[in-house]
């Protein structure tokens, strides 16, 4: 069956780049959410998008922004990237905004700043 | 605001054993509950969703309650063996979150031979 597909798998970038993550959801489903684990933590909501607009948002930094395309997909931009935003980033996707068939997440990217 | 605990933080079991991982949470108006396995490094792997009408749900050797009313729910795994060590976490699909997960701090559990 497919899954959740996130790219890259690993991604290292210096202070202040950009880098930018893709998410690409299983076939049919309208919702996407991220989400950042710090070492040793559980994962923090970023933002989720429905049905290509954005429908919450959570603990995300303004130099962060995400959108949802018209094929589903979804790419989180990270600007002036700082060492802590070194983390795993989840993304998850479901039908209906999770209410009924639960989340499938990605195997995530791995993020980090030097 | 909803928040999820999962007790105990951390478990140490011999091979065989039958165990017991809980979770609670705060506000019970929730639509369903999830619980992951996640490996040091890797993603979130979907164990059981208990919807919150449902009171359990079994998947081979899990077998997941949930008491909504009371704000628990138990992961329970029979004859634990050492390839079920890893860190499981609970979350809440919460009803007034616009249906974001709402994760506790998982359990990690190691299973010794």
């Amino acid at each position: 069956a497919a899954g959740v597909i996130q790219s890259p798998r690993h991604l290292i970038k210096e202070k202040r780049e950009t880098a930018t993550l893709k998410c690409y959801p299983i076939p049919r489903h309208d919702t996407v959410y991220w989400y950042q684990q710090g070492p040793g933590q559980d994962p923090q909501f970023l933002i989720s998008f429905y049905e290509k607009m954005q429908s919450d948002k959570g603990s995300i930094p303004d130099r962060f922004s995400a959108q949802q395309f018209s094929d589903y997909h979804s790419e989180l931009n990270m600007s002036s990237l700082e060492l802590g935003d070194s983390a795993l980033y989840f993304c998850a996707s479901s039908f209906g905004q999770g209410y009924n068939y639960g989340y499938t997440f990605g195997s995530g990217t791995r993020l980090t700043v030097v | 605001k909803q928040e999820v605990t999962q007790i105990p933080a951390a478990l140490s079991v011999p091979e065989g054993e039958n165990l017991v991982l809980n979770c609670s949470f705060t506000d019970s108006a929730i639509y369903n509950l999830q619980w992951f396995r996640q490996d040091p490094g890797k993603g979130l792997t979907s164990l059981l969703l208990i919807q919150s009408s449902q009171r359990e749900q079994t998947s081979g050797r899990l077998n997941a309650s949930l008491d909504k009313s009371s704000g628990r729910s138990t992961l329970y795994i029979a004859a634990s063996q050492p390839g079920d060590s890893a860190t499981y976490l609970c979350a809440v699909t919460a009803g007034n979150q616009g249906g974001k997960l709402i994760f506790g701090q998982g359990t990690e559990l190691s299973v010794k031979p």
